[in-house]
């Protein structure tokens, strides 16, 4: 059973390029979130999914996009990628929604944009 | 909106000395409360959650903490400190239909 698994570890991207984030669940959950870990800085929900065709808007969505067309499947979309995009980015997944239920999370994609 | 702070970015302790890592918490409704622990290059575990039931939560891996509401605290404790205790902690909020709010984040280092 291997969780929440997050591809790539480790990216390093220029300015204005694209890439997206994979993140994969097997745990058969309905929910699925991106998190984002600045220094010094709590985790902030930038995208989350309640399932399969439905996602919605966090705290800080701008300049990301997703899509969910499984629910094992919830990846995250960096367009043009500016520095203030440098950052930990983590997948996690529920099988409810908060606030009662526990969220897994993957080990993280650590993004530098130079 | 909710919110947490954790008081502290970095605590150090000896072996087998009491942790306390502290966490203060704002929110217009009762609030449910989590620790998260996160080890290095790994993704966040839950240590525990506090629900409305107990105000003296028990997790995993000997840690506890309690929620007091007149100070808006849920401090995480633990007696004794083992050396694989190392790690990051974080303290988050949520409330019904509102998405969780963590805090900075602590990091624990046990000195032997």
């Amino acid at each position: 059973n291997a969780g929440v698994t997050q591809t790539p570890k480790f990216r390093i991207l220029k300015i204005g390029q694209s890439m997206t984030l994979q993140c994969t669940q097997d745990m058969n959950h309905n929910y699925m979130y991106w998190y984002r870990q600045d220094p010094g800085m709590g985790l902030k929900l930038i995208y989350y999914s309640v399932g399969a065709g439905i996602t919605d808007k966090g705290e800080v969505p701008n300049g990301y996009n997703v899509s969910r067309s499984t629910t094992e499947d919830f990846p995250l979309r960096l367009e043009l990628a500016a520095p203030s995009q440098t950052s930990v980015y983590f997948c996690a997944s529920s099988y409810s929604g908060p606030p009662l239920e526990t969220q897994y999370f993957g080990p993280g994609t650590r993004l530098l944009v130079l | 909106a909710q919110s947490v702070t954790q008081l502290g970015s970095h605590v150090s302790v000896s072996e087998g000395a009491l942790v306390l890592l502290r966490c203060n918490y704002s929110s217009s409704v009762p609030p449910y409360l989590f620790w998260y622990v996160q080890y290095p290059n790994q993704g966040l575990q839950l240590l525990l959650k506090y629900t409305s039931a107990a105000t003296l939560v028990k997790g995993i891996n000997g840690f506890e903490a309690e929620f007091k509401k007149s100070e808006t605290s849920f401090h995480l404790t633990k007696p004794s400190a083992h050396m694989s205790d190392a790690a990051e902690y974080f303290c988050a909020v949520s409330e019904w239909n509102n998405d969780m709010r963590f805090g900075a984040g602590t990091r624990l280092t046990v000195k032997p």
